[in-house]
C-alpha cells in the first residue's frame, strides 16, 4: 500500500472548517483514500472515502486532486467532539493500518 | 442500531489463563475483522472473516491465537495461553462489503499481568 504524509497536529477553532491535507505521492490507480479518525479511548470511526472523484457525506468532504497525489479532509464546522487523530490511508484491500494521523485539536 | 459490540470492555488476567474476546457484528455486515493497537505497533490486523468464514489470519502472531465466527452475528477470539505481551486494545470491526468501509467496536483493553 501507498505511504502516506500528514501534519503531526493542528489546531482549529470551533465552528470553522478543518481542512486536512495529506499527500499519497505513490498511489496506484487501484487504490483508494480512505479516512478514519480515533477520538481518545474509542475505537477507530469511518470518515469518508474516494478513488477519484470528490466526495462528501454527513461528516465531511474529500477533495482529491486531479493527480490523486495528494487529497484534503474538509470538516465543514468543527466542534469540540471533532477533537481526534486523524489518519489517511490508501489501500485497494481490507488491511488497514494507521500512521501517526494528524491530532486535530478543537478550540472553543 | 448498536453498532458493533464487543466484551468485555475490559480484561485483567495473570499469565498463562485463557482469555476470550467477544463481538457481535452490525446485522447485515457480511465481513468481520479483529484487530490489535498498541502504542508500540500502532494497529494491526489479526483476522478477517467474510460471510463467517476466515479469509486471511495472516496477522494472528502465534498459535495461541484463535477465532471462531460460528454464525453472522456473533465471533470470539481466544487467547490460550496468554502472556504479558498480548497486552493490548483488541477491537472488532464489521463491514457491510468486502473491504470498503470498517465499522469499529468500542475494543476491550487487555492487560496481562
Amino acid at each position: 500500500d501507498a505511504k502516506t504524509t500528514q501534519p503531526p497536529s493542528m489546531d482549529c477553532a470551533e465552528g470553522r472548517a478543518a481542512n486536512l491535507p495529506c499527500n499519497h505521492s505513490t498511489i496506484s490507480g487501484n487504490e483508494y483514500v480512505y479516512w478514519y479518525r480515533q477520538i481518545h479511548s474509542q475505537g477507530p470511526q469511518y470518515i469518508i472515502h474516494g478513488l477519484k472523484n470528490n466526495e462528501t457525506n454527513e461528516m465531511a468532504s474529500l477533495i482529491i486532486t486531479e493527480d490523486r497525489k495528494s487529497s484534503t479532509l474538509i470538516l465543514p464546522h468543527a466542534t469540540l467532539r471533532d477533537t481526534a487523530v486523524y489518519y489517511c490511508i490508501v489501500l485497494n484491500d481490507y488491511k488497514l493500518s494507521f500512521g501517526a494521523g494528524t491530532t486535530v485539536t478543537v478550540r472553543a | 442500531d448498536a453498532g458493533v459490540i464487543q466484551s468485555p470492555r475490559h480484561e485483567v488476567t495473570e499469565m498463562g489463563q485463557e482469555v476470550t474476546l467477544r463481538c457481535k457484528p452490525i446485522s447485515g455486515h457480511n465481513s468481520l475483522f479483529w484487530y490489535r493497537q498498541t502504542m508500540m505497533r500502532g494497529l494491526e490486523l489479526l483476522i478477517y472473516f467474510n460471510n463467517n468464514v476466515p479469509i486471511d489470519d495472516s496477522g494472528m502472531p502465534e498459535d495461541r491465537f484463535s477465532a471462531k465466527m460460528p454464525n453472522a452475528s456473533f465471533s470470539t477470539l481466544k487467547i490460550q495461553p496468554s502472556e504479558p505481551r498480548d497486552s493490548a486494545v483488541y477491537f472488532c470491526a464489521s463491514s457491510p462489503r468486502d473491504f470498503n468501509e470498517q465499522f469499529f467496536g468500542p475494543g476491550t483493553r487487555l492487560t496481562v499481568l
